[in-house]
């Protein structure tokens, strides 16, 4: 079955650049997050959606960090004016109720 | 505040040994308990959970789990590491229903290298 896909598995970008990231979560699934895993270090929450409630974005590191979540299904996280410090792993994770998540391979985004 | 901690950073085992890795955390509620496995350059898999129920878990690859309430722990043990093990582990807890449960709090991760 098909799992948690996320598109492009790579991103090289320049600093100031805008970057989008793109999750397919599980069909069925109500909650999707976005986790940031820098080099060798542990996962960073980002974002949480759960079916049509507000998102939590308490994780979000800053004002150029913004993620949408289109028809309860596919997920955007988009980075505005890519600094260095952004370069990391970025997951997607889709899930139900209070069950495992599933995780997609990741984006891993380098910025020049 | 919620928090799970993973004390060990990297954890050094020889094949055929038993193996911990540990999870400790502070969670508002009953939580709920995950390990997750990362091997290089691959996403996060599921090992196991808790939810409720027996205290010890069994999870995939021979992989077990015991929730300790009293001391707030969830330790991943192994009786025999296999060198195919060495990865990076992440202990995950959600808080219990009655919080928002399905927000996860991820330790830092512990390296586990299990040495031929």
């Amino acid at each position: 079955g098909a799992g948690v896909s996320q598109s492009p598995s790579n991103k090289v970008t320049e600093k100031g650049k805008d970057v989008e990231l793109r999750c397919d979560p599980i069909s069925g699934h109500t909650a999707l997050y976005w986790y940031r895993q820098s080099l060798g270090q542990g996962l960073e929450f980002l974002i949480y959606f759960q079916g049509n409630s507000a998102p939590d974005k308490s994780g979000l590191p800053s004002d150029r960090f913004s993620a949408e979540r289109t028809g309860g299904s596919v997920s955007t996280l988009t980075i505005q004016r890519t600094q260095q410090e952004d370069s990391a792993v970025y997951l997607c994770a889709s899930g139900s109720s209070y069950n495992e998540q599933f995780f997609g391979p990741g984006t891993r985004l380098t910025v020049l | 505040a919620q928090s799970v901690a993973q004390p060990e950073d990297q954890v050094n085992v020889a094949e055929g040994n038993p193996l911990t890795v540990k999870c400790t955390y502070s969670v508002s509620g009953n939580p709920y308990l995950f390990w997750y496995v990362q091997y290089p350059n691959r996403g996060l898999q599921f090992l196991l959970k808790y939810i409720t129920g027996d205290n010890l878990v069994k999870g995939s690859y021979g992989f077990e789990a015991e929730f300790n309430k009293s001391q707030t722990s969830f330790h991943l043990k192994k009786p025999s590491a296999l060198v195919s093990d060495s990865a990076l582990y992440f202990c995950a807890v959600s808080p219990g229903a009655e919080y928002n449960f399905n927000k996860f709090y991820f330790g830092s991760g512990t390296k586990l290298n299990v040495k031929p």
